[in-house]
């Protein structure tokens, strides 16, 4: 069975600088899909950016982009000129291309972002 | 388009009680997913459907509840009766097609007393 972990429950940064999140998966499949939702106080998910695994070019979503590193198994994310508006929780999740229906999560990084 | 519509927002219950929860997907999509989330298990898949036919249910977490979709533009979620443990908030999504990007609801927020 698949797995994601995120092994940094919170996070913090300062408005303006570039952070990263952290995200591990693990799987035997070799293609799939990644997400990373934003979930900010209100609850609601948002898909921040998503990467598909055959693709080797890593998705970028203007300050989001992601280093994907498909043989060791990890998908990051990186935030650049951090705004107040980016605090939130972050959920990495994986998706397999065999079995598409189902998202699984990780348990999640609660980035905090200072003046 | 209003997105995925969940109602209510808050429920508050008490044990024993029976809860519904009610879901309106964006309108076309063909996948719609129950999912809940809490601190101590995260976000987790209940039950999805593709086509108002469920396809797996196996994260039910047993026969108190129970979920159906009568038509493409509505699902429940019923907890009958209700307890304590099943605190949590509970997110509907939809999807077009199983390539593409779940849409989240805002959440139900259950709390049973």
């Amino acid at each position: 069975a698949q797995t994601v972990t995120q092994s940094q429950p919170e996070m913090s940064v300062q408005e303006a600088e570039t952070v990263t999140l952290s995200c591990t998966y693990d799987t035997s499949e070799s293609d799939y899909y990644l997400f990373w939702y934003k979930q900010p106080p209100s609850r609601q998910m948002i898909l921040v950016i998503r990467q598909e695994a055959y693709k080797q070019q890593n998705a970028t979503e203007n300050r989001f982009s992601v280093n994907f590193q498909k043989a060791a198994k990890s998908f990051s994310l990186k935030i650049s000129d951090s705004q107040l508006g980016d605090a939130a929780m972050y959920f990495c999740a994986y998706r397999s291309v065999l079995n598409t229906d189902k998202l699984i999560f990780g348990t999640g990084t609660r980035l905090q972002v200072f003046p | 388009d209003a997105g995925v519509i969940q109602s209510p927002r808050h429920e508050v219950t008490e044990m024993g009680q029976e809860v519904t929860l009610r879901c309106k997907p964006i309108s076309g999509h063909d996948y719609l997913f129950w999912y809940r989330q809490t601190m101590m298990r995260g976000l987790e898949l209940l039950i999805y459907f593709n086509n108002n036919v469920p396809i797996d249910d196996s994260g039910m977490p047993e026969d108190r509840f129970s979920a159906k979709m009568p038509n493409a533009s509505f699902s429940t979620l019923k907890i009958q009766p209700s307890e304590p443990r099943d605190s949590a908030v509970y997110f509907c999504a939809s999807s077009f097609g199983n390539y593409n990007e779940q849409f989240f609801g805002p959440g139900t927020r259950l709390t049973v007393l």
